[in-house]
């Protein structure tokens, strides 16, 4: 089964709305994190945000923010007011304790979300 | 700007070829993962370095080597290059490897091969 799931391979948004990308992962380990990196078309990785699994508050940078509903284990990034520049790749990441040093906690990546900001 | 550098930015070699990539990580990170990305894929995980020693293996070829330096700079040798070994391959640094700890990434360094 997939361990993170992002529904919505491509969006068109127009500028200056909000955007939501959606997340859903699978774990039965009480202890991960989850993270957002952007992708723009120029190739690097960009880190934007982490939210930990016992993290009371949704976790919030700037414009992201993570809806972060841990009963339906969603993990959505809200970018509010978007910009043309939000135009890229969106990846949805985790890692979990029972990783462990064997693997090293390693990242499991979803497939990722092209975003289009339209002016 | 991560802080985390990686040379070349492009490179472009022929099939049969060896390449060396290079990494340095932000200032304080131990540890130095590898991930290769080819054209419309997600990240795959190659091998991870923490303070000299090999800590992880992922989808590394016996082609692909790597090691990382006392200065904790990485190097990832590709050697009898092929087709499909074009890819962009990221080098991404972070302090210690547990669960709550975030990788940054460098910019990448494209890698062609013709």
């Amino acid at each position: 089964a997939q361990k993170i799931t992002q529904t919505q391979p491509g969006m068109f948004v127009q500028e200056k709305e909000a955007v939501t990308l959606d997340c859903t992962y699978d774990t039965s380990d009480p202890s991960y994190g989850l993270f957002w990196y952007k992708q723009p078309s120029s190739g690097e990785m960009i880190f934007l945000i982490y939210q930990g699994s016992y993290d009371q508050q949704n976790a919030t940078e700037g414009r992201y923010s993570l809806n972060f509903q841990k009963a339906r284990k969603s993990a959505n990034l809200v970018i509010s007011a978007s910009q043309l520049g939000d135009s890229a790749m969106y990846f949805c990441a985790m890692r979990e304790a029972s990783g462990g040093l064997d693997s090293n906690y390693q990242l499991i990546w979803g497939a990722g979300t092209k975003l289009i900001i339209k002016p | 700007d991560s802080g985390v550098t990686q040379t070349p930015k492009h490179l472009i070699t022929a099939t049969g070829q060896r390449v060396t990539l290079r990494c340095s990580p932000r200032s304080g990170d131990l540890s130095v993962y590898w991930y290769q990305q080819s054209l419309d894929q997600g990240l795959q995980f190659l091998i991870q370095y923490y303070n000299g020693e090999e800590r992880a293996k992922g989808n590394i070829l016996e082609r692909f080597s790597a090691q990382q330096f006392p200065d904790l700079h990485s190097e990832l040798n590709l050697s009898s290059l092929e087709l499909g070994d074009s890819a962009l391959y990221f080098c991404a640094s972070s302090t210690n490897p547990t669960w709550a700890d975030t990788q940054y990434f460098g910019p990448g360094t494209r890698l062609t091969v013709l």
